[in-house]
């Protein structure tokens, strides 16, 4: 365990199916980040939240929709995914600044078909 | 545009073998530089960090990385590599005056130790 844990591990969805994944730390951490891991791509930064506060939207589009209700609990919501979605989501948390270094998660694998 | 290079997306050698990754970032200004293990089936971890002082850090498990700022590299280094160095390994970047230090990642080298 890394202190940030995912769930759940393995999804699969139907492209008109609505779900959830959802990261929760209790490191003392104040800022939380998804992640999309993709084969021989570059981890890519989706969503930053700072104190609460989202503070990055990398140009994800709107079927991801990310919910941080509170600085230990980080949710993305899933709708009308298209099969190109399918990887590997990171949740991380650290301070702020990110100076220590960033915790992960184990990742959520995604399926869409 | 600011990116993070890694040289090689796969490296296979043998146990005992030494071990160098390339990593190159495209970012102006003052960096903070890591290098993140994954090892097969388990979460991303932090192998070792450069924020400032001697461009020689050293990190967990023998592994050991060189800050030049003339070459906007952070190589990754091990001597004598063991099986159970068989990983994907990340390079990332943040900017100092980014405040709320976004880690950017290199795409990752797959590294394979033969027996």
């Amino acid at each position: 365990e890394t202190g940030v844990t995912q769930t759940p591990r393995h999804l699969v969805m139907g492209m008109t199916n609505k779900k959830s994944l959802k990261c929760e730390q209790h490191l003392g951490h104040n800022a939380m980040y998804w992640y999309k891991q993709s084969a021989k791509k570059p981890l890519e930064l989706m969503f930053v939240y700072n104190f609460k506060e989202q503070t990055e939207n990398n140009s994800v589009p709107s079927r991801f929709s990310p919910e941080c209700p509170n600085s230990s609990h980080l949710f993305l919501h899933l709708h009308t995914l298209q099969p190109e979605d399918s990887a590997l989501y990171l949740c991380a948390s650290s301070q702020a600044g990110g100076l220590a270094g960033y915790t992960f998660g184990s990742g959520t694998r995604l399926t869409v078909v | 545009a600011q990116s993070v290079s890694q040289h090689n997306h796969h490296v296979i050698l043998s146990e005992a073998a030494s071990l160098e990754l390339g990593c190159n970032y495209s970012y102006g200004g003052t960096v903070n530089l890591f290098w993140y293990v994954q090892y097969p089936g388990q979460h991303l971890q932090l192998l070792l960090k450069y924020f400032s002082g001697d461009p020689l850090v050293k990190g967990i498990k023998g592994f050991e990385a060189e800050f030049i700022k003339s070459k906007f590299s952070f190589n990754l280094r091990k001597p004598s590599v063991q099986w159970s160095d068989t990983a994907e390994y990340f390079c990332a970047v943040t900017l100092l005056e980014d405040s709320w230090g976004k880690l950017q990642f290199g795409a990752g080298t797959q590294v394979v130790v033969t027996p």
